[in-house]
């Protein structure tokens, strides 16, 4: 079955480091692509997505980029603050299964120090 | 209202407790959906709402967990007779179609002791 692999957390940065959080896909044929964060106490929002191959999602400064012959979908951001501390999934959408239920990775949580 | 809410925020059982949990979604929007998270684990997916009728209903881990959502707007999730295994946090999320984004709700956590 479909399946979204992450790297594992929690990942620590300083503020103004580079960001990447890996994320690839096991899917059949051509899901969307999803980047969910959850802040402390808070739901999960969405932060970017991407629906075709070659597609880049970006949003407040994150970025990734639907791959499909590495069936991957990282999650960059060129300088950290602290406030981006959270929990990020990685989830996709199959084309085929009903209602379009999301099927999300482990989560990697982030931490930024001042 | 502006969001999705979910009651009770916090929930402890006794193991064999029924508990029902609550989520209000977004007025108008068609989907729900309900999602169990475990600790340190991504959302899984229990069961899906198209208004009233109840489509997919896949991840629902045993005949002791049942969700409706009768008038196609509120929508409960029972699970019945609780063991300790059902301690996670219960995610609703409602989207106006298949195809719209989705709005989480904040969760409802539910600690079986």
């Amino acid at each position: 079955g479909d399946s979204v692999t992450q790297m594992e957390g929690p990942v620590t940065l300083s503020e103004e480091a580079f960001l990447t959080i890996n994320c690839t896909y096991t899917a059949t044929g051509y899901p969307s692509l999803f980047w969910y964060v959850q802040y402390p106490g808070e739901g999960l929002q969405l932060l970017l997505k991407a629906t075709k191959a070659d597609d880049k999602g970006s949003n407040k400064g994150f970025e990734a980029t639907y791959r499909k012959e590495t069936t991957s979908f990282h999650l960059e951001k060129g300088s950290v603050q602290v406030s981006d501390s959270a929990v990020y999934f990685c989830a996709l959408k199959g084309p085929y299964n009903q209602g379009g239920k999301l099927i999300f990775g482990q989560g990697t949580e982030l931490s930024v120090k001042p | 209202g502006a969001g999705v809410s979910q009651s009770p925020r916090y929930k402890v059982a006794k193991r064999g407790q029924d508990v029902a949990l609550r989520c209000d979604p977004i007025s108008g929007h068609v989907s729900l959906f309900w999602y169990q998270q475990a600790l340190g684990q991504g959302p899984e997916f229990l069961t899906y709402f198209q208004n009233e009728a109840q489509l997919d209903k896949s991840g629902l881990p045993s005949d002791r967990f049942f969700a409706e959502r009768p008038e196609g707007s509120v929508s409960t999730l029972k699970i019945q007779r609780t063991q300790q295994e059902d301690s996670a946090v219960y995610l609703c999320a409602s989207s106006q179609s298949r195809d719209s984004g989705y709005t989480f709700g904040s969760g409802t956590r539910l600690t079986v002791v």
